[in-house]
């Protein structure tokens, strides 16, 4: 069956520290991989997705993540992290056999400390 | 930029009530979708919707549940008969006929007593 696991429910960071937030998926085939970040209050913004190709994709506020499928992740990293990163990020990973669903992980709340 | 809009933001309804939850999605794309999220867990998907019809449904979309594209604009969701466990953050997305991201909208929190 289709899953994604996040398996850090919370992380806290210094600002101006490094970040990377974990995601593992399980799927039959080729996955198409998404992280999104939701701020409180707020809709599912996307931050970067992954379909083909180079397996370090760039997104938007200067976060990256990296496919490896030897592994079954998907890793979100920032080289440095800003105040307004404080947020709860989902990976998600696209059923593209059926209707183009998405499959969520539980999320990690981002708690950056000044 | 376009994006997806959903009204209203907040419903408070009585239980067994019937409420409808309404969104446009960007207006070239054609693929639209229901999620909700429940306090505190994860997004789950409810259903797709393409061409005038249910594309996929989940096992939450039960009969209680149904979609519609009323016009050339709007797609809602409507609950038949509200239940406590119906509380939740619900938010429509849409996707372009040539793309693979879904466009997610700012949600509508429903509130049943």
């Amino acid at each position: 069956a289709q899953s994604v696991t996040q398996p850090d429910i919370h992380i806290t960071v210094s600002e101006g520290a490094s970040l990377e937030l974990r995601c593992n998926y399980s799927y039959g085939a080729t996955p198409y991989l998404f992280w999104y970040v939701q701020s409180p209050g707020q809709g599912l913004q996307l931050l970067l997705k992954y379909f083909s190709g180079d397996t370090l994709v760039q997104g938007i506020k200067g976060f990256e993540a990296e496919f490896k499928r030897s592994q079954s992740s998907f890793n979100l990293r920032k080289p440095s992290v800003h105040w307004s990163d404080a947020a709860e990020y989902f990976c998600a990973v696209g059923a593209m056999d059926s209707s183009y669903k998405l499959i969520f992980g539980s999320g990690t709340r981002l708690l950056v400390r000044p | 930029e376009p994006e997806v809009t959903q009204t209203p933001s907040h419903q408070v309804t009585q239980m067994g009530q019937e409420v409808i939850l309404r969104c446009v999605p960007i207006s070239n794309h054609l693929y639209f979708y229901w999620y909700r999220q429940i306090l505190g867990q994860k997004v789950e998907f409810l259903v797709s919707f393409y061409n005038n019809e249910i594309s996929e449904k989940s096992e939450i979309f039960d009969d209680q549940f149904s979609v519609e594209r009323p016009d050339g604009s709007n797609f809602t969701l409507k609950i038949r008969s509200t239940k406590l466990e119906d509380s939740a953050m619900y938010f429509c997305a849409s996707r372009h006929s040539g793309r693979n991201e879904q466009f997610f909208g700012p949600g509508t929190r429903l509130t049943v007593l």
